[in-house]
């Protein structure tokens, strides 16, 4: 089983639509969580972070996480061309970070 | 843009050369992380550094070291270049455990 695990897709979505990413974790010690952003060829950047159970929203982005399904989530609402990138899920051990293998998203125009 | 630099932006050396790649963390954080990403993969931890000490890491050989100066830069040294090495290796700087990703090495290993 794989510390933390995507659905590799890739996911299409139009312009408008709810883009819904999801994300499992294997470690239950696991205590911070992450989404990340990544365009082809550039380095990963940070789009949020959560740490306790229950959504977090910030703009278009909610994070949401279930510790107890050891499950995080990533939802972007009013998609837009722009948000088209690969979306890396990470989570935070004790001095470690593990990351997914990215879900690849498409919005078409 | 992150205030993390890395160099050099690529590389290219052949199979069983030593490489040093470098990383300049942004002000204030003494904490910096290096992860070697392949295509089509996720970053894989290598090591994380704390006030120049080693105190995490990752599934990697020792050919793989590293060192955190007083100024919190970085260094990742690879020995022993393997074809297998070629990859995008990214360093982070973290501030309350929060990563700040660089814009990455690519090493390409002939």
């Amino acid at each position: 089983q794989k510390e933390v695990e995507q659905n590799s897709g890739p996911l299409s979505v139009p312009e408008g639509a709810i883009a819904s990413l999801n994300c499992t974790y294997s470690d239950r010690g696991s205590q911070s969580f992450f989404w990340y952003r990544q365009y082809s060829g550039k380095s990963p950047e940070l789009i949020m972070s959560i740490y306790s159970n229950g959504d977090k929203e910030d703009g278009r982005f909610t994070a949401q996480l279930n510790k107890a399904s050891q499950y995080v989530s990533l939802l972007i609402r009013d998609s837009q061309p722009s948000d088209s990138a690969t979306y890396l899920c990470a989570v935070n051990r004790v001095n470690d970070m593990r990351f997914g293998a990215g879900t690849r998203l498409t919005v078409k125009p | 843009e992150t205030g993390v630099t890395q160099s050099p932006t690529h590389l290219i050396k052949t199979r069983g050369q030593q490489v040093t790649l470098r990383c300049s963390s942004q002000s204030g954080h003494n904490t910096v992380s290096w992860y070697q990403q392949a295509l089509g993969q996720g970053p894989q931890f290598i090591f994380q550094y704390y006030r120049e000490e080693e105190n995490g890491r990752g599934n990697f050989p020792p050919r793989f070291s590293g060192l955190q100066f007083p100024n919190y830069s970085s260094e990742l040294n690879v020995n022993a270049l393997e074809l297998d090495d070629s990859a995008l290796y990214l360093c982070a700087s973290a501030q309350e455990n929060t990563q700040y990703f660089g814009p990455g090495t690519r090493l390409t290993v002939l």
